[in-house]
């Protein structure tokens, strides 16, 4: 079983709904980060949290402490939001945790 | 702009023989990542360096090499040693070890 685990895996939706993704971990945490591959392969960085809420845009990224989860939720999907999203988490030391990634594809 | 500039975007090697990968930021980061990815698996950490002329392996360095000369270069050279290695490779900097990462844009191997 992975640390961190991402729920679903491939996800397709149809532009302007309402997206959510999942994450799940079992190690102690100091950060939760929420990462995003488009198809040429490079990532950038979306969110790093270690409590509650931020937003940013249309993106917003939560996180329970207590139950060790954090969701991504999209508003407004567009077909440009297609792309690998990854969640990782990290523990106070140089090592990311990454999930295997949710790859989303919003048709226009 | 700063950020982390990775070269080249594909390359191809045959099998035998040793590659180089270049990757160079300008954001005056300490620390510097190598990551591996593989279909359906996580990135993977190869090596990553907290210094200047320091570098660790992280938890597949096996059949990989690296030197940190300068505080904005972390080459990665790939050995034939490595049995398998055709993947996706990312670099990553931070400004302290284990503070927020930024990532290029890749290097895809295929050995052929």
């Amino acid at each position: 079983k992975n640390e961190v685990e991402q729920s679903p895996q491939n996800l397709t939706a149809q532009e302007g709904e309402f997206i959510t993704i999942n994450c799940s971990y079992s190690v102690g945490i100091s950060a939760l980060h929420w990462l995003q591959q488009h198809p040429g392969g490079g990532i950038v960085s979306l969110f790093m949290l270690s409590s509650g809420k931020k937003k940013h845009g249309r993106l917003i990224a939560t996180i329970n402490i207590q139950e060790k989860h954090s969701s991504l939720h999209i508003t407004a999907s567009h077909p440009r939001d297609s792309a690998v999203y990854i969640c990782a988490a990290t523990s106070g030391t140089y090592k990311y945790i990454f999930g295997t990634g949710t790859r989303l594809k919003v048709l226009a | 702009d700063g950020g982390i500039t990775q070269s080249p975007k594909y390359l191809f090697r045959k099998e035998g023989q040793n590659v180089t990968l270049s990757c160079e930021q300008n954001l005056n980061h300490d620390a510097m990542y190598w990551y591996r990815q593989d279909p359906g698996q996580g990135l993977r950490l190869i090596y990553y360096s907290q210094i200047v002329n320091d570098f660790q392996k992280g938890d597949i360095a096996e059949g990989y090499s690296v030197s940190r000369e300068k505080k904005e270069s972390f080459p990665l050279t790939v050995t034939s040693a490595q049995k398998n290695p055709t993947a996706f490779y990312l670099c990553a900097s931070s400004s302290k070890l284990g503070t927020e990462a930024f990532f290029g844009q890749g290097t895809r191997l295929t050995v052929v």
